[in-house]
Protein backbone atom coordinates (compact mmCIF):
# COMPACT_ATOMS: atom_id res chain seq x y z
CA UNK A 1 0.00 0.00 0.00
CA UNK A 2 0.93 3.67 -1.20
CA UNK A 3 1.98 5.84 1.91
CA UNK A 4 3.06 9.21 2.40
CA UNK A 5 3.92 11.44 5.44
CA UNK A 6 4.19 14.64 5.53
CA UNK A 7 6.00 17.52 8.14
CA UNK A 8 5.96 19.14 9.96
CA UNK A 9 2.28 19.61 10.14
CA UNK A 10 2.25 23.18 10.60
CA UNK A 11 5.20 26.14 9.68
CA UNK A 12 4.91 29.56 10.28
CA UNK A 13 7.60 31.91 8.83
CA UNK A 14 8.40 35.26 8.99
CA UNK A 15 7.85 37.13 5.25
CA UNK A 16 11.83 36.13 3.89
CA UNK A 17 12.24 33.32 6.15
CA UNK A 18 13.71 30.34 3.76
CA UNK A 19 12.63 26.93 5.00
CA UNK A 20 11.75 23.60 3.63
CA UNK A 21 8.99 21.16 3.34
CA UNK A 22 9.29 17.42 3.39
CA UNK A 23 7.10 14.52 2.03
CA UNK A 24 8.27 11.24 2.67
CA UNK A 25 6.93 8.12 0.79
CA UNK A 26 6.73 4.74 0.33
CA UNK A 27 5.59 3.48 -2.94
CA UNK A 28 5.99 0.20 -5.20
CA UNK A 29 7.52 1.98 -8.24
CA UNK A 30 6.64 5.37 -8.49
CA UNK A 31 5.34 6.95 -11.18
CA UNK A 32 5.34 10.18 -10.28
CA UNK A 33 5.34 12.71 -7.27
CA UNK A 34 2.59 15.91 -7.31
CA UNK A 35 2.76 18.61 -5.39
CA UNK A 36 -0.47 20.66 -5.12
CA UNK A 37 -1.38 24.20 -2.78
CA UNK A 38 -4.53 24.06 -1.48
CA UNK A 39 -5.90 27.60 -0.03
CA UNK A 40 -8.70 27.70 2.26
CA UNK A 41 -12.39 26.34 0.58
CA UNK A 42 -10.55 26.01 -2.26
CA UNK A 43 -9.57 22.63 -4.10
CA UNK A 44 -5.72 21.34 -4.54
CA UNK A 45 -4.08 23.34 -7.33
CA UNK A 46 -1.63 21.83 -8.97
CA UNK A 47 2.58 22.95 -8.76
CA UNK A 48 4.75 20.33 -9.82
CA UNK A 49 5.39 16.63 -11.13
CA UNK A 50 8.53 14.78 -10.71
CA UNK A 51 8.94 11.38 -11.67
CA UNK A 52 12.68 10.41 -10.99
CA UNK A 53 15.22 10.82 -8.33
CA UNK A 54 17.10 13.94 -8.84
CA UNK A 55 14.70 15.53 -10.82
CA UNK A 56 14.14 19.14 -9.55
CA UNK A 57 11.35 21.74 -11.04
CA UNK A 58 10.84 24.99 -9.99
CA UNK A 59 8.15 27.80 -9.87
CA UNK A 60 8.83 31.87 -8.38
CA UNK A 61 9.80 31.29 -4.60
CA UNK A 62 9.29 27.41 -4.99
CA UNK A 63 11.23 24.19 -5.75
CA UNK A 64 10.74 20.83 -5.60
CA UNK A 65 13.43 18.04 -5.39
CA UNK A 66 12.83 14.32 -4.96
CA UNK A 67 15.07 11.28 -3.54
CA UNK A 68 14.34 8.01 -3.89
CA UNK A 69 12.74 8.14 -0.56
CA UNK A 70 10.81 11.72 0.01
CA UNK A 71 10.53 15.07 -2.07
CA UNK A 72 11.55 18.87 -0.29
CA UNK A 73 9.33 21.55 -1.19
CA UNK A 74 11.69 24.40 -0.75
CA UNK A 75 10.37 28.16 -0.24
CA UNK A 76 13.13 30.92 -1.06
CA UNK A 77 12.03 34.24 0.87
CA UNK A 78 8.17 33.37 1.13
CA UNK A 79 6.18 35.80 1.06
CA UNK A 80 2.46 36.22 2.58
CA UNK A 81 0.74 35.40 0.01
CA UNK A 82 2.76 31.85 -0.19
CA UNK A 83 0.48 30.81 3.07
CA UNK A 84 -1.68 27.81 2.24
CA UNK A 85 -1.50 24.08 2.65
CA UNK A 86 0.78 22.09 0.80
CA UNK A 87 -0.16 18.67 -0.06
CA UNK A 88 2.18 16.23 -1.66
CA UNK A 89 0.84 13.28 -3.64
CA UNK A 90 2.52 9.45 -5.49
CA UNK A 91 1.43 7.60 -8.30
CA UNK A 92 2.89 4.20 -7.15
CA UNK A 93 3.07 1.01 -9.34
CA UNK A 94 1.22 -0.39 -12.09
CA UNK A 95 -0.96 -2.31 -9.12
CA UNK A 96 -2.21 1.47 -8.01
CA UNK A 97 -4.01 1.54 -11.17
CA UNK A 98 -4.71 5.45 -11.54
CA UNK A 99 -5.54 6.66 -7.47
CA UNK A 100 -2.82 9.73 -6.13
CA UNK A 101 -2.03 8.75 -2.39
CA UNK A 102 -2.22 11.95 -0.83
CA UNK A 103 -0.60 12.72 2.48
CA UNK A 104 -2.02 15.32 5.23
CA UNK A 105 -0.62 18.54 4.33
CA UNK A 106 1.59 20.82 5.97
CA UNK A 107 -0.05 23.76 6.49
CA UNK A 108 2.24 26.98 6.42
CA UNK A 109 1.82 30.63 7.68
CA UNK A 110 3.79 33.46 6.34
CA UNK A 111 3.89 36.46 8.65
CA UNK A 112 4.44 39.91 7.23
CA UNK B 1 -15.49 25.49 -19.43
CA UNK B 2 -12.59 27.44 -17.95
CA UNK B 3 -12.01 24.57 -14.86
CA UNK B 4 -14.06 21.53 -13.16
CA UNK B 5 -17.00 22.08 -11.67
CA UNK B 6 -19.39 20.87 -8.99
CA UNK B 7 -22.81 20.99 -7.55
CA UNK B 8 -24.11 21.80 -5.24
CA UNK B 9 -21.60 23.09 -3.58
CA UNK B 10 -23.21 22.20 -0.44
CA UNK B 11 -25.63 19.74 0.68
CA UNK B 12 -27.77 19.08 3.14
CA UNK B 13 -29.78 15.70 3.66
CA UNK B 14 -31.17 13.89 6.49
CA UNK B 15 -29.81 10.54 7.13
CA UNK B 16 -31.06 7.60 4.84
CA UNK B 17 -31.66 9.82 1.85
CA UNK B 18 -30.19 9.66 -1.34
CA UNK B 19 -28.10 12.08 -2.96
CA UNK B 20 -26.57 13.13 -6.10
CA UNK B 21 -23.68 14.91 -6.37
CA UNK B 22 -22.56 16.08 -9.93
CA UNK B 23 -19.47 17.00 -11.90
CA UNK B 24 -18.76 18.92 -14.97
CA UNK B 25 -14.88 18.70 -16.07
CA UNK B 26 -12.59 20.95 -18.37
CA UNK B 27 -13.51 19.94 -21.46
CA UNK B 28 -11.96 17.12 -23.42
CA UNK B 29 -10.19 15.84 -20.66
CA UNK B 30 -10.26 12.35 -20.65
CA UNK B 31 -9.94 10.98 -17.19
CA UNK B 32 -11.98 11.98 -14.17
CA UNK B 33 -11.28 11.12 -10.20
CA UNK B 34 -13.55 11.26 -7.36
CA UNK B 35 -11.68 12.06 -3.95
CA UNK B 36 -13.19 12.61 -0.52
CA UNK B 37 -11.39 14.97 1.92
CA UNK B 38 -11.87 15.47 5.19
CA UNK B 39 -11.08 18.26 7.23
CA UNK B 40 -7.39 19.22 7.83
CA UNK B 41 -6.32 15.86 5.60
CA UNK B 42 -5.48 14.99 2.25
CA UNK B 43 -8.28 14.12 -0.22
CA UNK B 44 -8.92 10.11 -0.28
CA UNK B 45 -9.28 8.55 -3.92
CA UNK B 46 -12.65 7.17 -4.62
CA UNK B 47 -13.30 6.01 -8.60
CA UNK B 48 -11.73 6.81 -11.92
CA UNK B 49 -13.13 7.25 -14.91
CA UNK B 50 -11.20 7.14 -18.32
CA UNK B 51 -13.76 8.50 -20.82
CA UNK B 52 -17.50 6.78 -19.64
CA UNK B 53 -15.54 3.48 -18.30
CA UNK B 54 -14.80 3.12 -14.63
CA UNK B 55 -11.63 1.88 -14.46
CA UNK B 56 -11.05 1.97 -10.79
CA UNK B 57 -13.91 1.82 -7.94
CA UNK B 58 -11.36 0.30 -5.21
CA UNK B 59 -11.69 3.17 -3.15
CA UNK B 60 -15.78 3.33 -3.19
CA UNK B 61 -16.28 2.54 0.91
CA UNK B 62 -19.45 0.05 0.60
CA UNK B 63 -21.83 -0.99 -1.92
CA UNK B 64 -23.85 2.49 -1.28
CA UNK B 65 -21.54 4.44 -3.07
CA UNK B 66 -21.79 4.92 -6.97
CA UNK B 67 -20.22 6.90 -9.34
CA UNK B 68 -21.42 6.85 -13.70
CA UNK B 69 -20.19 8.87 -16.72
CA UNK B 70 -22.04 7.48 -19.61
CA UNK B 71 -20.86 9.80 -22.33
CA UNK B 72 -17.67 10.36 -21.05
CA UNK B 73 -18.07 13.86 -19.76
CA UNK B 74 -20.34 15.01 -16.68
CA UNK B 75 -20.04 12.43 -13.78
CA UNK B 76 -22.71 11.51 -10.94
CA UNK B 77 -21.83 9.99 -7.69
CA UNK B 78 -24.64 8.78 -6.12
CA UNK B 79 -24.60 7.89 -2.31
CA UNK B 80 -27.78 5.67 -1.29
CA UNK B 81 -29.34 5.63 2.29
CA UNK B 82 -26.49 8.22 3.58
CA UNK B 83 -25.41 7.86 6.95
CA UNK B 84 -23.61 10.87 9.07
CA UNK B 85 -19.95 9.24 8.57
CA UNK B 86 -20.43 10.37 4.65
CA UNK B 87 -20.59 13.66 5.95
CA UNK B 88 -17.14 14.81 3.87
CA UNK B 89 -16.00 17.22 1.39
CA UNK B 90 -16.10 15.38 -2.09
CA UNK B 91 -13.85 16.40 -5.11
CA UNK B 92 -13.86 15.94 -8.85
CA UNK B 93 -10.99 16.03 -10.47
CA UNK B 94 -10.35 16.01 -14.38
CA UNK B 95 -6.65 15.74 -16.58
CA UNK B 96 -6.06 15.71 -19.90
CA UNK B 97 -4.17 12.00 -20.14
CA UNK B 98 -5.06 8.67 -18.88
CA UNK B 99 -3.41 6.74 -16.37
CA UNK B 100 -2.47 9.36 -13.64
CA UNK B 101 0.80 10.36 -14.48
CA UNK B 102 -0.51 13.77 -15.24
CA UNK B 103 -1.85 16.98 -12.96
CA UNK B 104 -5.56 16.94 -12.18
CA UNK B 105 -6.98 19.85 -12.07
CA UNK B 106 -9.85 20.18 -8.97
CA UNK B 107 -12.88 21.36 -8.59
CA UNK B 108 -14.27 23.64 -5.34
CA UNK B 109 -15.94 20.49 -4.22
CA UNK B 110 -19.57 19.46 -2.41
CA UNK B 111 -19.33 19.23 1.13
CA UNK B 112 -22.42 16.88 1.92
CA UNK B 113 -23.35 17.51 5.53
CA UNK B 114 -26.03 13.93 6.82
CA UNK B 115 -27.79 15.12 9.76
Amino acid sequence: EDQVTQSPEALRLQEGESSSLNCSYTVSGLRGLFWYRQDPGKGPEFLFTLYSAGEEKEKERLKATLTKKESFLHITAPKPEDSATYLCAVLGGETSGSRLTFGEGTQLTVNP
Amino acid sequence: GAGVSQSPRYKVTKRGQDVALRCDPISGHVSLYWYRQALGQGPEFLTYFNYEAQQDKSGLPNDRFSAERPEGSISTLTIQRTEQRDSAMYRCASSSRTGGGTEAFFGQGTRLTVV
